[in-house]
């Protein structure tokens, strides 16, 4: 079984600055993909970026990129130049084999001017 | 494209009642997945599909909980009946390739009272 560790219930941010939420996982597969996703207090969940575990290079989406390690099993989330549109809850999730996507408990991110 | 639609956005029903949430993938998308989320346990898979036959309903909580999927474009969650203690967001995904992620609808908000 799959699992998915957001160790940081909650994490602040001063505008323009830059910010990293954590996510740790764990899974037994060797193939597999992991995502970020955002979700405003409008509800609607937004795929932020995603990395497939077999790429070495990190996924860059303009102010967002990850610092994949797969041995530490450790998927990060930097988020560049923060704006104030960026404070938001954000989910981890990893997806093996079939489709469907276990994910974690949630960053939830502020962003002060 | 409309995206994932759901409907209703909110609903409000008296315990004991039966409650249908409804939701129209995107075109195409060969997967569909039924989320619950709440504070106290995050975002659950409840169900999921995949070229319209259920695939994994072992997140279902209890035989109350029914869904089907009679075409490739509409889905249905049924509650009957419907208890306090499902009060939540109800979430409708789909997704097309497992690598590229989902697009969720925009949720229920359900509240029984």
């Amino acid at each position: 079984a799959q699992t998915v560790t957001q160790s940081q219930p909650e994490m602040s941010v001063q505008e323009a600055e830059t910010v990293t939420l954590s996510c740790t996982y764990d899974t037994s597969e060797s193939d597999y993909y992991l995502f970020w996703y955002k979700q405003p207090p409008s509800r609607q969940m937004i795929l932020v970026i995603r990395q497939e575990a077999y790429k070495q290079q990190n996924a860059t989406e303009n102010r967002f990129s990850v610092n994949f390690q797969k041995a530490a099993k450790s998927f990060s989330l930097k988020i560049s130049d923060s704006q104030l549109g960026d404070a938001a809850m954000y989910f981890c999730a990893v997806g093996v084999n079939t489709d469907k996507l276990i994910f974690g408990t949630g960053t939830r991110l502020q962003v002060f001017p | 494209d409309a995206g994932v639609i759901q409907s209703p956005r909110h609903e409000v029903t008296e315990m004991g009642q039966e409650v249908t949430l409804r939701c129209k993938p995107i075109s195409g998308h060969n997967s569909l997945f039924w989320y619950r989320q709440t504070m106290m346990r995050g975002l659950e898979l409840l169900i999921y599909f995949n070229n319209n036959v259920p695939i994994d309903d072992s997140g279902m909580p209890e035989d109350r909980f029914s869904a089907k999927m009679p075409n490739a474009s509409f889905s249905t969650l049924k509650i009957q009946p419907s208890e306090p203690r499902d009060s939540a967001v109800y979430f409708c995904a789909s997704s097309l390739d497992k690598v590229i992620g989902y697009t969720f609808g925009s949720g229920t908000r359900l509240t029984v009272v």
